[in-house]
């Protein structure tokens, strides 16, 4: 399965952008790259996912790099109920695979 | 109804006791998943069922034991479970993952968290 990279940890200020990134070298041409959250002791929800367009919905914006190398993903104006741990994800269509990394844990301060 | 529902919330069992997680979805999905997560870790990925047949299982000591009884259904049956067991479990489910791994979005409940004791 292609793997991710996320940095552990980011910081962040109430009502600005919140940018994360995500490393995805070695994603083939038709996978795609799906953003999952999970706040403190509640189940993953799922945020936005792109192929090679960029993407938004009312909670993000997705931007996936030319190369489909990397991609990032934006939370316009975070607030403290953004604080969570963000995963980005490359689904497998083999068996139906849904996995995990390491995720950043977002802290939106005050 | 986007709702994925998982019972008990919360369980306590002796390492002799056997009990089972219960995990519900009226979704029409018929992907279903168990994951474990334990404190400040990411969900791991245990079990997958597509369309009520197990088509994934990540090297799971037999204790865990999935059923998927119907394609509404997921059960995760515990038998002589181990204090590191203790975990939050996860269930999931979502339509299945076209060529790609697109373009479809999973479904969280919000977990069983297990003590074993």
């Amino acid at each position: 399965d292609a793997k991710t990279t996320q940095p552990p940890s980011m910081d962040c200020a109430e009502g600005r952008a919140a940018n994360l990134p995500c490393n995805h070298s070695t994603i083939s041409g038709n996978e795609y790259v799906y953003w999952y959250r999970q706040i403190h002791s509640q189940g993953p929800q799922y945020i936005i996912h792109g192929l090679k367009n960029n993407e938004t919905n009312e909670m993000a914006s997705l931007i996936i790099t030319e190369d489909r190398k990397s991609s990032t993903l934006i939370l316009p104006h975070a607030t403290l109920r953004d604080t969570a741990v963000y995963y980005c994800i490359l689904p497998s269509a083999a068996g139906n695979k849904l996995t995990f990394g390491g995720g950043t844990r977002v802290l939106v301060k005050p | 109804d986007t709702e994925v529902t998982q019972t008990p919330k919360h369980l306590v069992m002796g390492m002799t006791n056997k009990k089972s997680l219960k995990c519900e979805q009226h979704m029409g999905h018929r992907a279903m998943y168990w994951y474990k997560q334990k404190a400040k870790k990411p969900p791991e990925l245990m079990f997958v069922y597509s369309y009520e047949k197990l088509s994934i299982n990540e090297s799971v000591p037999s204790r865990f034991s999935p059923e998927c009884p119907n394609s509404s259904l997921l059960n995760l049956h515990l038998h002589a479970l181990q204090p590191e067991d203790s975990a939050l479990y996860l269930c999931a489910s979502s339509q299945l993952f076209a060529r790609g791994g697109g373009n479809t979005e999973a479904f969280f409940g919000q977990g069983t968290r297990l003590t074993v004791v």
